[in-house]
């Protein structure tokens, strides 16, 4: 079973700075199972990113997933104030769902 | 627009079975383009996969959980249904209902709001 652990655990940046979350897998993800969420608080997780890089329907553009592998990011360009949260990445494989211990993302 | 909602006890006893069910609305249930799943979070910690279910009734489970979890489906109803037997503190937690996109990299791109379920006597 893939463990994904993320980092940081928080992340602080002011509105209109750039944020990158990493996810690293415990293997090699096979083809693009990997997702990215965002959790406010007392909402449900928001799906972002799916297939490593696709956005979501309604997200915006300022949010983009990259990599391959064992290592994946999640890049927020410009920070609005809204996109405080906590940040999941996810990944399926062999009929299992995981994911991460998540990112927290402060803003100043 | 689709809609997910979670129902059943917020206070479940120690040792009993919890027992919710996810009504799905807007959509079919029975679309050959969707898995539908149950996560729940602790208070204060982070997510965990409990299970999935395809409408044919085909079922995925957390191995950690297999031995006390049985998630089911009712078409005819457009529900799926979670029982996690034995329960102790440790399952106290906002357990949610979403759907799994097949062809999205099994992503969850629908969720419900959450229910929060409390084991304690």
């Amino acid at each position: 079973e893939i463990v994904l652990t993320q980092s940081p655990g928080t992340l602080s940046l002011s509105p209109g700075e750039r944020a990158t979350l990493s996810c690293r897998a415990s293997q090699s993800v096979s083809r693009s199972y990997l997702a990215w969420y965002q959790q406010t608080p007392g909402q449900a997780p928001r799906l972002l990113i799916w297939g490593v890089s696709s956005r979501a329907t309604g997200i915006p553009d300022r949010f983009s997933g990259s990599g391959s592998g064992t290592d994946f990011t999640l890049t927020i360009s410009r920070l609005e104030p809204e996109d405080s949260a906590v940040y999941y990445c996810q990944h399926y494989g062999s009929s299992t769902w995981t994911f991460g211990q998540g990112t927290k993302v402060e803003i100043k | 627009q689709l809609q997910l909602q979670e129902s059943g006890p917020g206070l479940v006893k120690p040792s009993e079975t919890l027992s919710l069910t996810c009504t799905v609305s807007g959509g079919s249930i029975s679309s050959s383009s969707y898995y539908w799943g149950w996560i729940r979070q602790p208070p204060g910690k982070g997510l965990e996969w409990i299970g999935n279910i395809y409408y044919t009734g085909t079922t995925y489970y957390n191995s950690s959980l297999r031995s006390r979890v049985t998630i089911s489906v009712d078409t005819s109803k457009n529900q799926f249904s979670l029982k996690l037997s034995s329960v102790t503190a440790a399952d106290t937690a906002v357990y949610y209902c979403a759907r799994v996109v097949r062809g999205w990299y099994d992503a969850l791109d629908m969720w419900g709001q959450g229910t929060m379920v409390t084991v304690s006597s």
